[in-house]
């Protein structure tokens, strides 16, 4: 089955630095893909929507200027999470869609922590 | 407004007993599509069963069926004969539009606890 692999499966780093979380989907291409942060106990949220090879869509109240997001290829999206600070500690995980007839699948997740 | 609703915060079964996890959604649009997925404590996200909007039959995975009233808006999952590992949240979410490269909107989610 549609396979989507996510990379780092936990990074700790210290306030201020920036930290890159790839989303790649194995063996299908995705045009799009789609970033969600969850804190502990709670909801899958959605940040963004990323378009491969165009900008992408954040939703309300998410800071593009911080989590920069890059879909350069149809099998790879990344996330970077600029000037990380210790209120962005949480799980991030991306999830691309198999195409018709198939249910999105996600990545494994990134537990960040900031120190 | 909600679009996805889950008012069980958490749920006990007893093992080998079944279980109904409630969801309820909100649209206006004709054509959606109803997910289902577990996240066990390690965080991965696994899918369960879809419904569309349009499927004339409750859809069925194994031990899970999804029980479809399109007039109440509502999708519940049904997991017979629960197992120890069911133990896990789980996610009701919906696809707004035909394009399955739509995003998903999620519940809150409802914590199983499967006792022996």
């Amino acid at each position: 089955g549609a396979v989507v692999s996510q990379h780092p499966s936990w990074v700790i780093c210290k306030s201020g630095t920036s930290v890159k979380i790839e989303c790649r989907s194995l063996d299908f291409q995705a045009t799009t893909m789609f970033w969600y942060r969850q804190f502990p106990k709670q909801s899958l949220m959605l940040m963004a929507t990323s378009n491969e090879g165009s900008k992408a869509t954040y939703e309300q109240g998410v800071e593009k200027d911080k989590f920069l997001i890059n879909h350069a290829s149809l099998t790879l999206s990344t996330l970077t999470v600029t000037s990380a600070h210790p209120e962005d500690s949480s799980f991030y995980i991306c999830s691309a869609g198999g195409g018709n007839n198939s249910p999105l699948h996600f990545g494994n997740g990134t537990r960040l922590t900031v120190t | 407004a909600q679009k996805i609703t889950q008012t069980q915060p958490g749920m006990f079964v007893q093992e080998k007993e079944a279980v109904t996890l409630d969801c309820t959604y909100d649209t206006s649009d004709p054509s959606y599509g109803l997910f289902w997925y577990k996240q066990p404590s390690s965080g991965e996200m696994i899918f369960l069963i879809y419904q569309g909007s349009y499927d004339q039959q409750n859809a069925t995975e194994g031990r899970y069926s999804l029980n479809f009233q399109k007039a109440r808006k509502s999708a519940n999952l049904v997991i017979s004969a629960s197992q120890l590992g069911d133990s896990a949240m789980y996610f009701c979410a919906m696809r707004e539009g035909r394009e399955w490269g739509n995003k998903l909107v999620f519940g809150a989610g409802t914590i199983l606890r499967v006792k022996s």
